[in-house]
């Protein structure tokens, strides 16, 4: 079953703009991860942040996770027409028993115009 | 990062026919591999957990007998697609467990005619 809700399902910005995604999950979560697929490829993994952590920055990336309203927020700075792609957010909780399962959300899909 | 691979990247095959994907890890051991599936323009969806040496634990809706799964060895997880339809048509992807991250092999496009 899907866990996370993304929103907005499309964004389109111009270069240089700054892009917000966000994810809301249904249950508790030991970690929630954000990962970039291009079109017809394969997964790229961008960030992990633990359910103990607040805020986390890799690069360009800024993730947010408050988990009082279950939710994640992803702000790509600076965006980059080589940013277009889908983002999607990922939970990882002790769902059925496997400690490593992800349940993934709904997707959201970038458009950076140059 | 660790390295998971899939084979075949894509495949066309007749409608009753079955086919087997493989997904390697190959620089590190993987107790447990997930298989999901992803329709165009949709998010992936988690079929099985597999976990080496037992029978994978399937997700609801999804039929055991049509995607066997086989978990023989740490690094080598395969999925087989029996009597595969069109609407197996899909994009498959793989993923291997190493603490709490996952690591994603490039995916297999299955087409079904």
């Amino acid at each position: 079953s899907q866990q996370g809700e993304e929103d907005p399902q499309a964004l389109s910005i111009q270069e240089g703009e700054n892009a917000t995604m966000n994810c809301s999950y249904k249950t508790s979560i030991n970690n929630l991860q954000w990962y970039r697929q291009n079109s017809g490829r394969g997964l790229v993994h961008l960030i992990l942040i633990r359910s103990n952590e607040r805020e986390k920055h890799s690069g360009r990336l800024r993730v947010t996770l408050d988990t009082s309203k279950k939710s994640s927020s992803l702000l790509i700075t600076a965006s980059r027409a080589a940013d277009t792609a889908s983002y999607f957010c990922a939970t990882g909780g002790n769902y059925g028993g496997a400690t490593n399962k992800l349940i993934f959300g709904t997707g959201t899909l970038l458009a950076v115009q140059p | 990062g660790a390295v998971v691979s899939q084979h075949p990247s894509w495949v066309i095959c007749k409608s009753g026919t079955s086919v087997k994907i493989e997904c390697r890890s190959l620089d590190f051991q993987a107790t447990t591999m997930f298989w999901y599936r992803q329709f165009p323009k949709q998010s992936l969806m988690l079929m099985a957990t597999s976990n080496e040496g037992s029978k994978a634990t399937y997700e609801q809706g999804v039929e055991k007998d049509k995607f066997l799964i086989n978990h023989a060895s740490l690094t080598l997880s395969t999925l087989t697609v029996t009597s595969a339809h069109p609407e197996d048509s899909s994009f498959y992807i793989c993923s291997a467990s190493g603490r709490a991250e996952q690591y994603f092999g490039p995916g297999t496009r299955l087409t079904v005619t």
